[in-house]
């Protein structure tokens, strides 16, 4: 079974650009969570989408959006790229129920914004 | 009252022996907590997890225990191993699936062969 992928791996982008991040979950699993993680602040929930729904929100500002499409595959966007917004962005895929909890982690996304 | 307070931030143990991280809440709603280890350039794996109805739950060398009158959880790492060194992130949440999870501010644990 393919593990979960984020595309791309790593990203330079300069203040005031946007960037938009994808993941693909594993087959079968319908909810994508990303995640910021930076050294300050460590793991941070940004949202959660299921069946295309986004069902769960984080403390970030607007500029932070993603959407999840019909195959659960997920982008998220930041608009106009503050130097603070330098992170790993994770991605993670689950499923729930059936008497089974599973959950993977993607190995993220590196943005550098300079 | 939405954070998970983890210690410590660094461990060091000897091959063999037993690695213990603790982690408190406050938000007495979340009913779902996680433990995830995560390796240099990789995404945090998840380990094992434990709901509020059970006091100890083991899976392997990897035992959780669940203090709910405390408010506390910890993960016991037994016969550790030069391959555990990690970093460890306890986590809580509420509701059914990973949702919305709050996470700990880590332990790098470090295991001397």
């Amino acid at each position: 079974k393919a593990g979960v992928t984020q595309t791309p791996r790593y990203l330079i982008k300069t203040r005031g650009q946007q960037v938009t991040l994808s993941c693909s979950p594993i087959s079968g699993h319908r909810s994508v969570s990303w995640y910021q993680q930076t050294p300050g602040q460590g793991l941070q929930f940004l949202f959660e989408y299921f069946s295309e729904t986004q069902r769960n929100k984080g403390n970030f500002p607007g500029r932070f959006s993603g959407r999840q499409f019909s195959n659960s595959r997920s982008e998220m966007n930041v608009s106009t790229l503050e130097l603070g917004d330098s992170a790993l962005y994770l991605c993670a895929s689950s499923f729930w129920g059936l008497g089974q909890e599973t959950q993977y982690f993607g190995p993220g996304t590196r943005l550098l914004v300079l | 009252q939405q954070q998970v307070k983890q210690s410590p931030q660094s461990l060091i143990v000897q091959k063999g022996g037993i690695s213990i991280i603790n982690c408190a809440y406050e938000n007495t709603a979340f009913d779902y907590f996680p433990w995830y280890q995560q390796f240099p350039g990789k995404g945090p794996a998840l380990l094992i997890a434990i709901r509020p109805d059970v006091s100890e739950k083991k899976e392997g060398r990897f035992t959780i225990s669940f203090n709910k009158s405390a408010k506390q959880f910890s993960l016991h790492i037994m016969d550790s191993q030069p391959g555990d060194s990690a970093t460890y992130f306890c986590a809580a949440s509420r509701g059914t699936g990973f949702q919305k999870l709050v996470f700990g501010t880590g332990t790098r644990l470090l295991v001397s062969p």
